[in-house]
């Protein structure tokens, strides 16, 4: 089945300490993108990345990094997670850049920092 | 940054009724995606609309796009409880290779 599998679903951690949400896609997409989405603020863009080993900002990018090792692969790391960072974040993919096809969503990751 | 915004922010109507809802963008767009999501799940892709396409239909869903006044609109007709969830327009920008950014979103409960 074609899909996004993003990894924890629901993750509770402490501030300060580095933390790992994995996004896997198994239909050899070209684009993927992380996002988060707040109540009153809607889905913002966090990081994207167009190809392996090419990665770019998005509109909320501070305190996060990403890597895309693997073309299947793009785990958002937050170094020193912060309680503000507390969100439900969405991986997605799509076969060419995410604006001229539609994007496929992982079931997100309800992250909350304490 | 927000380029769609959705409009109303909620909205609720009866089982069998159309609901309507509208996205306001503020530059040229290459194509415009409306999306649903069901209550903290994903978003899931509902229809693609290209700058130089007028309205577009997939099953009990149109959308119409009017560049001139920057705006488009998703209609779910004969609507059913299942429909309830949150609609969010994506515009991707004409100038570029920028990112699809997304609306706030419409709440749209259809009670049975």
């Amino acid at each position: 089945e074609a899909q996004v599998t993003q990894n924890p679903r629901y993750l509770i951690t402490v501030t300060g300490k580095k933390l790992t949400v994995t996004c896997s896609q198994n239909m050899n997409h070209e684009y993927m993108s992380w996002y988060r989405q707040d109540p009153g603020l809607g889905l913002r863009q966090i990081y994207y990345s167009m190809n392996v080993e090419a990665t770019d900002k998005g509109d909320v990018p501070e305190g996060y990094k990403v890597s895309r090792k693997e073309k299947r692969n793009f785990p958002l790391i937050l170094e020193s997670p912060s309680p503000n960072q507390t969100s439900l974040y969405f991986c997605a993919s799509s076969l060419l850049t995410g604006r001229n096809s539609p994007l496929h969503f992982g079931n997100g990751t309800r992250l909350t920092v304490t | 940054s927000q380029q769609g915004e959705e409009d109303p922010q909620a909205l609720s109507i009866q089982e069998g009724e159309n609901a309507t809802m509208n996205c306001s963008y503020k530059t040229s767009i290459n194509n415009l995606q409306w999306y649903r999501q069901n209550s903290g799940r994903g978003l899931v892709h509902l229809i693609l609309i290209r700058s130089n396409e007028r309205e577009k239909h997939s099953g009990r869903l149109r959308v119409t796009l009017d560049t001139s006044k920057k705006s488009s609109s998703l209609l779910i007709t004969a609507s059913r409880a299942a429909d309830t969830a949150s609609y969010f327009c994506a515009t991707a920008r004409n100038s570029g290779n920028t990112p699809l950014v997304f609306g706030k979103g419409t709440r749209l409960s259809v009670i049975a």
